[in-house]
């Protein structure tokens, strides 16, 4: 079965300090992982995947597969950086269907 | 352009009511999906239609959730005889391919079950 683990339901930073959420995986294939962010009041979109391995308003994530993490990280955070923040696991098998975590809220201090 | 849409935005029954919850999504787009909702938690799968052809229906909770897409478009989520444990936000997701894309999501349903 797979899983997706996110340990931090919130998490504050204040502005300029480095933030790293926490994702941890398990599934014994090989996963796509993304991450999804929702603003207040607005939708759930695709923030970065791993696939594509870019950086996307300063955050990166890398997968490491030893760990099963794909841990989402920015080394200076700012006040619009404030939103849910969801991992999620695609199976390749799967047809498009995403685990979720459970998600964390990140508040961003001015 | 329109992104995927859904009505009502919000819907309250008294149990035992029947409800139907419908999204619009991007002209065009293949893959539709839907998600539940609860309070502090993530989405969770519920359903996955490849055009009007429903592929994966192993996440609906119960035979009183039905979904379906008859002209590869709209879907609409059918939930009969809600229960309490029903309520949750009811999200939409639509994507231009069957794998490997992006899922574009709509603002979902609350639908609170009393």
């Amino acid at each position: 079965a797979q899983r997706v683990t996110q340990p931090e339901k919130l998490l504050s930073v204040f502005k300029g300090a480095p933030v790293e959420l926490k994702c941890n995986y398990s599934y014994s294939g090989s996963p796509e992982l993304f991450w999804y962010v929702q603003y207040s009041r607005q939708r759930l979109q695709l923030l970065l995947r791993h696939i594509s391995r870019e950086s996307i308003k300063g955050f990166t994530a890398d997968l490491n597969k030893g760990e099963t993490s794909f841990h989402l990280k920015k080394p200076f955070a700012q006040e619009e950086d404030s939103a849910m923040y969801y991992c999620a696991l695609r199976r390749g098998s799967t047809l498009g269907r995403l685990y979720f975590g459970r998600g964390t809220q990140l508040t961003v201090w001015p | 352009g329109a992104g995927v849409s859904q009505s009502p935005r919000y819907k309250v029954a008294k149990r035992g009511q029947d409800v139907a919850l419908r999204c619009d999504p991007i002209s065009g787009h293949v893959s539709l999906f839907w998600y539940q909702q609860a309070l502090g938690q993530g989405p969770e799968f519920l359903t996955y239609f490849q055009n009007e052809a429903q592929l994966d229906k192993s996440g609906l909770p119960s035979d009183r959730f039905f979904a379906e897409r008859p002209e590869g478009s709209v879907s609409t989520l059918k939930i009969q005889r809600t229960q309490q444990e029903d309520s949750a936000v009811y999200l939409c997701a639509s994507s231009p391919r069957t794998n490997l894309n992006e899922q574009f999501f709509g603002p979902g349903t609350r639908l609170t079950v009393l």
